[in-house]
Order: C-alpha cells, then sequence, then structure tokens
C-alpha cells in the first residue's frame, strides 16, 4: 500500500529540547517536503527535497533543518524548539514536484512545545 | 502575504443540495489549481485539479470551475453527502516546487 509515513503523531516537548519528526515513504518518489498547518493560515512548506542530498527552503524554514540521505526518507529536525513552533506539521511526496496531482501526505504530527 | 484565500472558514449545506467552496488567488503566474480534502487526524488527499488552460474539469460528483480573469476557482459538490465533510484547502501552482495552499473551509453535510 502507497504511503507515508510520519513518526511521532503526537509530541509534547519542552523549548530547547532538540527533536525530529521522521518521514517515509515506500513509493519512489523523488520529491518530499515538509508543511506547517496553523489555523487560518492554511498549509504552509517549511523544506522540500528534489531528491537525495537536495533540499532547499520552502516559506517558512527558520528553525527548522532536514536531510535527505536516502530517497525514502526526510526527517524534519528542530535544533531548538519553541512555542511558536507548536503546530500541525505534515510530510508530502510525489513523483514530479510541478505537478502535484499524485501528492501523497502523512497522517500529520501534532506538535506542542512548551 | 496569502496568495491564495478562501474567505469562508465554514460551509454547511444539506444533504443532497450542492456545496459550493470558493477559492481566490492574486498570483497571475499560478497555472495549475487543485482541491485537497482532509479528514480529522489525517492528511490531506489529492481531490481533484485543474489547468490554467482550461475552465471546468469534473471528475464525478466534484466539478472545479476556473476564471482566470476574476483569479477565481469554486469547488462544486453535487449531491452533497454526509461523507463529504471535511476540511478543503484549495491550492496553486506555478511550476517547480512552489504551491500555495488556502486557509481551508470546513465543509459540514447535515443528513
Amino acid at each position: 500500500e502507497a504511503q507515508v509515513t510520519q513518526n511521532p503523531r503526537y509530541l509534547i516537548t519542552v523549548t530547547g529540547k532538540k527533536l525530529t519528526v521522521t518521514c517515509s515513504q515506500n513509493m519512489n518518489h523523488e520529491y518530499m517536503s515538509w508543511y506547517r498547518q496553523d489555523p487560518g493560515l492554511g498549509l504552509r512548506q517549511i523544506y522540500y527535497s528534489m531528491n537525495v542530498e537536495v533540499t532547499d527552503k520552502g516559506d517558512v524554514p527558520e528553525g527548522y533543518k532536514v536531510s535527505r540521505k536516502e530517497k525514502r526518507n526526510f526527517p524534519l529536525i528542530l535544533e531548538s524548539p519553541s512555542p511558536n513552533q507548536t503546530s500541525l506539521y505534515f510530510c508530502a511526496s510525489t513523483l514530479i514536484g510541478p505537478r502535484w496531482t499524485e501528492a501523497f501526505f502523512g497522517q500529520g504530527t501534532r506538535l506542542t512545545v512548551v | 502575504d496569502q496568495q491564495v484565500k478562501q474567505n469562508s472558514p465554514s460551509l454547511s449545506v444539506q444533504e443532497g443540495r450542492i456545496s459550493i467552496l470558493n477559492c481566490d488567488y492574486t498570483n497571475s503566474m499560478f497555472d495549475y489549481f487543485l482541491w485537497y480534502k482532509k479528514y480529522p487526524a489525517e492528511g490531506p488527499t489529492f481531490l481533484i485539479s485543474i489547468s490554467s488552460i482550461k475552465d471546468k474539469n469534473e471528475d464525478g460528483r466534484f466539478t472545479v470551475f476556473l476564471n482566470k480573469s476574476a483569479k477565481h476557482l469554486s469547488l462544486h459538490i453535487v449531491p452533497s453527502q454526509p461523507g463529504d465533510s471535511a476540511v478543503y484547502f484549495c491550492a496553486a501552482s506555478k511550476g517547480d516546487n512552489d504551491m500555495r495552499f488556502g486557509a481551508g473551509t470546513r465543509l459540514t453535510v447535515k443528513p
């Protein structure tokens, strides 16, 4: 079954404590990205990756890091989380960047930073 | 700035009637538009799309209309069913990577 798997689904952490949210896809997609969803703002892109070892900033990259060492995995790293990073995060993957008809999203990670 | 706007945070319709969800965009460079549907505790799933060279695309009960001069698109669901109750996101793209989402509209279809 084609899927994008995020872990954990829920996470409560304290300010400054480094954390990683994992994302894995089993569809051999080149393109992966991270979004955060906030009330009234929709989905905003944090980082994206066109392929292994190729990453770039999206609209709201501050405070986040990513890596793409393998095609299937695209972890999101918060080196020093702050309360304004409390949000719902989604990982997505697709075959090719420009046309998102086949974009698959993970189930989301709800992060609370206290 | 929000280049894609969904000005109605919520919409409630009766089962069997038409649901119309609206979306406006500001960037005339957008050339591909999509609607995603999201249920609680799940990620968004692709619903329907339309290229800027068309003004209508239909898929079963779902039809998307694009009015380029008004920079407006809409999603029509006919007939609406209770299972359609979800949050609907409008999205617009202008090439590699650059896809922008609206804030979403929560649709409730009452039996």
